[in-house]
């Protein structure tokens, strides 16, 4: 079966780092993506990875590891809006997308 | 980015009753959109793939006769909860890919609509 496994919660301060894991076992692979929820609110994108390695977008950067399954999000400098839902998905070989389950991030002062 | 809206964004309506829900493409056109619902502390769970000019392809679990999906042009789909009942509230997002030349990327989300069912 297809699976997506990332921590169901996490808490970290304001001003510090923070990484949330992501591993995947799905059939087929055409991209992960990373998505912030806040509460009562749609999903938006954060980030898309298709190579191995680093992609940074300002105080977010996203690793990905095709042959270990692997993912992380990194979230720099964090702000108390950054307080919210992360979603991880890989798009399979249907180009559908698998969802995790989420991990809420708890920023405190 | 492109846009997709959805309408009502919120609805609550007796039970028995059935409620449409509007996703439409606002800057770009699609052939598929999908539809999501999500349960309170819950990951988004596909529901139906909506294929312009075709039958929606339905989920697992998902019941067609329940759910109908419509998508009537290549920048408006629509759902309809049939025969509503309280098990049915939820939150129902859509997304849509623009199509692009070298495939499918980035997939955007409509800002969703909650359901209430009394």
């Amino acid at each position: 079966g297809q699976n997506i496994d990332q921590p169901t919660e996490m808490t970290a301060t304001e001003g510090a780092i923070v990484q949330i894991n992501c591993t995947y076992q799905t059939s087929g692979f055409n991209g992960l993506f990373w998505y912030q929820q806040h509460a009562g609110e749609a999903p938006t994108f954060l980030s898309y990875n298709v190579l191995d390695g680093l992609e940074e977008k300002g105080r977010f950067s996203s690793f990905l590891s095709r042959s270990k399954g692997y993912s992380y999000l990194l979230l720099k400098e964090l702000q108390m809006k950054d307080s919210a839902s992360y979603l991880c998905a890989v798009r399979d070989s249907n180009y559908q997308l698998i969802w995790g389950a989420g991990t809420k991030l708890i920023i405190k002062p | 980015g492109a846009v997709v809206s959805q309408h009502p964004s919120r609805v609550i309506c007796k039970s028995g009753t059935s409620v449409k829900i509007e996703c439409r493409s606002l800057d770009f056109q699609a052939t598929t959109m999908f539809w999501y619902r999500q349960f309170p502390k819950q990951s988004l769970m596909l529901m139906a793939t909506s294929n312009e000019g075709s039958k929606a392809t339905y989920e697992q679990g998902v019941e067609k006769d329940k759910f109908l999906i419509n998508h009537a042009s290549l920048t408006l789909s629509t759902l309809t909860v049939t025969s509503a009942h309280p098990e049915d509230s939820s939150f129902y997002i859509c997304s849509a890919y623009p199509m692009t030349s070298d495939g499918y990327n980035e997939q955007f989300f409509g800002p969703g609509t909650r359901l209430t069912v009394l």
